[in-house]
């Protein structure tokens, strides 16, 4: 089945900065790669997408890359903010008929300082 | 709109009881899946509901666990002879799947459940 790695498991980084973090997956045929945001006590929010027809996406200060030649993809926040801070996870399914059942990451703390 | 909804949000049970956790799926979405998520770890696939039909339940990790849908909407997890090693949070998403783009999940808030 597919394997999802992630990285780092904590980032912290002062209001302002940028963050950047990276996800590998072992199935070739997984082709749909969300990223979540989870604050504590709350489910995970959907943030942003990418499919595998396209390499990157941008939605204001949040973009996401994906290289399915190596198979990682990547999340980066710009002007971070301490509103930011929560755990982030990435997951990735493959079309197989129509389950898409998502695969996750371990998640990453990120830490916004003021 | 209304999101996905959970209940109860906490459950406290004691070891060897039976629990029904439940979840309302954004109205319209076909497709709704259960994850547990431990704590550290991010979320992991129990099973998937396409309509009323389980078309996927080869995440549930053993025979305690069941789940049903009946009218297509609404969804209990159901767990007998609860053990320690069941507490987590329980995650329930739905999505819309009518088209092949139509597959961002969204998940409710999660019931956490504790076995003492």
């Amino acid at each position: 089945g597919e394997n999802v790695e992630q990285h780092p498991s904590t980032l912290s980084v002062q209001e302002g900065d940028s963050a950047v973090i990276k996800c590998t997956y072992s199935d070739s045929a997984s082709n749909y790669f969300p990223w979540y945001k989870q604050e504590l006590g709350k489910g995970p929010q959907l943030i942003i997408d990418i499919r595998s027809n396209v390499g990157e996406k941008k939605d204001q200060r949040i973009a996401v890359t994906l290289n399915k030649t190596a198979k990682h993809f990547s999340l980066h926040i710009t002007e971070t903010q301490p509103e930011d801070s929560a755990v982030y996870f990435c997951a990735a399914h493959r079309d197989r008929g129509s389950n898409y059942k998502l695969t996750f990451g371990k998640g990453t703390l990120l830490t916004v300082n003021p | 709109g209304a999101g996905v909804s959970q209940t109860p949000s906490n459950k406290v049970t004691e070891k060897g009881k039976y629990v029904e956790l439940r979840c309302d799926p954004i109205s319209g979405h076909t497709a709704l899946y259960w994850y547990r998520q431990s704590l550290g770890q991010g979320p992991e696939f129990l099973i998937y509901f396409q309509g009323t039909g389980a078309a996927d339940d080869s995440g549930l990790p053993n025979d305690r666990f069941f789940a049903v849908r009946p009218e297509g909407s609404v969804s209990t997890l159901k767990i007998q002879r609860t053990e320690r090693g069941d507490s987590a949070v329980y995650l329930c998403a739905s999505s819309q799947e009518r088209r092949e783009l139509d597959y961002e999940q969204y998940f409710g808030p999660g019931t956490r459940l504790t076995v003492t």
